[in-house]
């Protein structure tokens, strides 16, 4: 079956810093992704709908200022959380429908802790 | 997206059938029931889906009521790698080809040896 990346699968930050997020489809192309967050022992929260070469749509209560999304190619899109604080920390998932609309594939999921 | 209900947790023995249930009693004519599941710190993994007839593949298989109004996914021989949570999705591909998911809180499956 098709293949969604993420890069990277986990890294440590410093609260008030930026850090990027890349979910790439390794063998089809992508005109939408979708970014999850799932905190402990919770279900996954869809924030928002990655576009290519639009904007994106961002769930009602997130912040699209702080979860910055680009979608520059049909293979790539990046999620940025900007000046991240520790309740930022969390499990970050992408997906993308598969080209035969029956399903989605996701990635293997970036945690992310902010000290 | 028509609501789902699942329980929160179910256990199973290894090699015994894990039968999963999932009531969506609003689905609509033409929404699918789709299922997935995530083993822990993964990302969700697709299972199967069905309209309205029962649907097999190499890893389950899934029994829908006549009425729609319920489902059930069987893992025919359970294994401690099935240890997982599962989500049960009402879903209309007539929307959008790239519809949303939105998950439910899913139905915990633990695997006893």
């Amino acid at each position: 079956g098709a293949v969604v990346s993420q890069h990277p699968s986990w890294v440590i930050c410093k609260s008030g810093t930026s850090v990027k997020i890349e979910c790439r489809s390794l063998d089809f192309q992508a005109t939408t992704m979708f970014w999850y967050r799932q905190f402990p022992k919770q279900s996954l929260m869809l924030m928002a709908t990655s576009n290519e070469g639009s904007k994106a749509t961002y769930e009602q209560g997130v912040e699209k200022d702080k979860f910055l999304i680009n979608h520059a190619s049909l293979t790539l899109s990046t999620l940025t959380v900007t000046s991240a604080h520790p309740e930022d920390s969390s499990f970050y998932i992408c997906s993308a429908p598969g080209t035969g609309h029956y399903e989605q594939y996701f990635g293997p999921g970036t945690r992310l802790t902010v000290t | 997206d028509a609501k789902t209900t699942q329980p929160p947790s179910m256990d199973c023995a290894e090699g015994r059938a894990a039968n999963l249930p999932c009531n969506h009693s609003t689905i609509s004519g033409n929404e699918y029931v789709y299922w997935y599941r995530q083993i822990h710190s993964q990302g969700p993994q697709y299972i199967i889906h069905g309209l309205k007839n029962n649907e097999t593949n190499e890893m389950a298989s899934l029994i829908i009521t006549e009425d729609r109004k319920s489902s059930t996914l069987i893992l025919p021989h359970a294994t401690l790698r099935d240890t997982a949570v599962y989500y049960c999705i009402a879903r209309s591909l007539v929307q959008s080809s790239a519809s949303k998911i939105i998950f439910g809180s899913g139905t915990r499956l633990s695997i006893r040896p």
